[in-house]
């Protein structure tokens, strides 16, 4: 069975330092999904990434960067010069080909100190 | 665009009484899905939807009825409210009929069941 995992719960760190948020995912599929969303201390939950398991690229936006890992089952998050509105609670997922479902991890909540 | 469109945002039941938790979209997305998230559980997935007259189990779909009459409309029934119900519930939809790609998510309703 898919399943995501999430291994740090909170995490803070200090304006303008870089912040690696971790990703770990099992999965039997040969052809899956991973995401990342952010959820903002508002509450909407925002769309971040999509990665197929065929594209190992890693992909840069602005700050934000993922590093995709197929040999180590992860895709890190990694928040360059953070910001405070940078704080949120962050998710990864993952969906199967073979499956209608997704599946969350339980989130990392990030604080931004300033 | 109003995309993905929940009410009630809030909501207190007693234990026992029914409620259904209206989720709208006008974005003509097959896929749609109910979530929960609570503390320290990440999102769950309770039902989920890939097109018209199509439905299926999550994770945790016990308590919770859905249909899917129309493409825009995916209403989530608590049959009897028990506290352990007690959530932030999320609609999501997608465009294609599986959840392999970007979703849209309303912006929540807090249920409290007392």
């Amino acid at each position: 069975a898919q399943k995501v995992t999430q291994a740090q719960t909170e995490i803070s760190v200090v304006e303008k330092e870089d912040v690696t948020l971790d990703c770990v995912y099992e999965t039997r599929d040969t052809t899956y999904y991973l995401f990342w969303y952010k959820q903002p201390p508002s509450g909407e939950l925002v769309f971040l990434i999509r990665r197929n398991s065929f594209d190992e690229q890693n992909e840069i936006s602005g700050r934000y960067s993922w590093n995709f890992q197929k040999s180590t089952s992860s895709f890190n998050f990694t928040i360059t010069a953070s910001q405070v509105v940078d704080s949120a609670v962050y998710f990864c997922a993952l969906s199967e080909d073979r499956d209608d479902k997704i599946i969350f991890g339980k989130g990392t909540r990030l604080h931004i100190l300033p | 665009n109003a995309g993905v469109t929940q009410t009630p945002k809030f909501q207190v039941l007693k234990t026992g009484q029914s409620m259904t938790l209206q989720c709208a979209q006008d974005m003509n997305h097959e896929y749609m899905s109910w979530y929960r998230q609570d503390p320290g559980m990440g999102l769950r997935l309770i039902h989920y939807s890939v097109g018209a007259g199509i439905t299926d189990q999550g994770e945790v779909p016990n308590g919770y009825n859905v249909s899917r009459s129309t493409t825009e409309d995916f209403p989530l029934r608590l049959l009897s409210a028990a506290p352990s119900q007690t959530s932030v519930y999320f609609c999501a939809s997608s465009y294609e009929g599986t959840p392999n790609t970007e979703a849209f998510f309303g912006q929540g309703t807090r249920l409290t069941v007392v």
